[in-house]
């Protein structure tokens, strides 16, 4: 069984330029995370789909990172336009269904490596 | 507020030394604890998980870590190194009840001399 592949694997780009990752999930997994870790410090979250929806969407920095998981498979997330600060290791995990208190285990990916100059 | 503390960002240790990576978090409650590892271009591997039962939990590669609710505490340890253990350990809660997400430390990175 594939795990979670993330494309690219490297980006550079310019500031005010647009980037778009992508992350594919293990197949059948509805719950699909991003994450980010800035050079020095901890990976935080960034958001949380179940399916298609955006189910918390409250480490998102701001209104220049759209998230995208149109037919509840793969998903994007677009930086547009970047900014210096947005480099960075984008990690994209995946998870079973859970319900109640059941925690499932969360499956990332390699990461994206995105760097802004 | 959640975190998660790493209070060592390099350890160095021998191979065939015994290992204790520390991990303090502060949560209202019991949360869910997690131990991932990354090796280099590789996406995060879970450890071991703690989320109820017996506080000293095994994992995979020969971990075990073990819950102190008095202190806060969930330290990763093994008792043998090996030189494949080269790589960067996270600590991460989990609170119980919400969709899932992972608060991280800022990560120890292990470096295993010959």
């Amino acid at each position: 069984e594939a795990g979670v592949t993330q494309f690219p694997s490297h980006s550079v780009i310019e500031k005010g330029q647009t980037v778009t990752l992508r992350c594919d999930p293990i197949s059948g997994h509805d719950n699909l995370y991003w994450y980010r870790r800035v050079m020095g410090k901890e990976i935080k979250f960034l958001l949380h789909f179940v399916k298609e929806s955006k189910q918390d969407e409250s480490g998102m920095p701001n209104n220049r990172f759209l998230a995208e998981r149109t037919g509840g498979t793969y998903s994007t997330l677009k930086v547009q336009p970047a900014e210096l600060e947005d480099s960075g290791v984008y990690f994209c995990a995946s998870s079973q269904d859970f319900g109640g208190q059941t925690y499932n285990e969360q499956f990332f990916g390699p990461g994206t490596r995105l760097t802004v100059l | 507020a959640q975190s998660v503390t790493q209070p060592d960002i390099h350890i160095t240790v021998s191979e065939g030394a015994s290992l204790e990576l520390r991990c303090n978090y502060s949560y209202g409650a019991t949360p869910y604890l997690f131990w991932y590892v990354q090796s280099p271009g590789q996406g995060l591997q879970l450890l071991l998980k703690y989320f109820s039962g017996d506080t000293l939990v095994q994992g995979i590669k020969g971990f075990e870590a073990e819950f102190k609710r008095s202190q806060s505490s969930f330290n990763l340890r093994k008792p043998s190194v090996h030189w494949s253990d080269a790589a960067e350990y996270f600590c991460a809660v989990g609170a119980r009840g919400n969709t899932g997400k992972l608060i991280f430390g800022q990560g120890t990175t292990l470096q295993v001399k010959p």
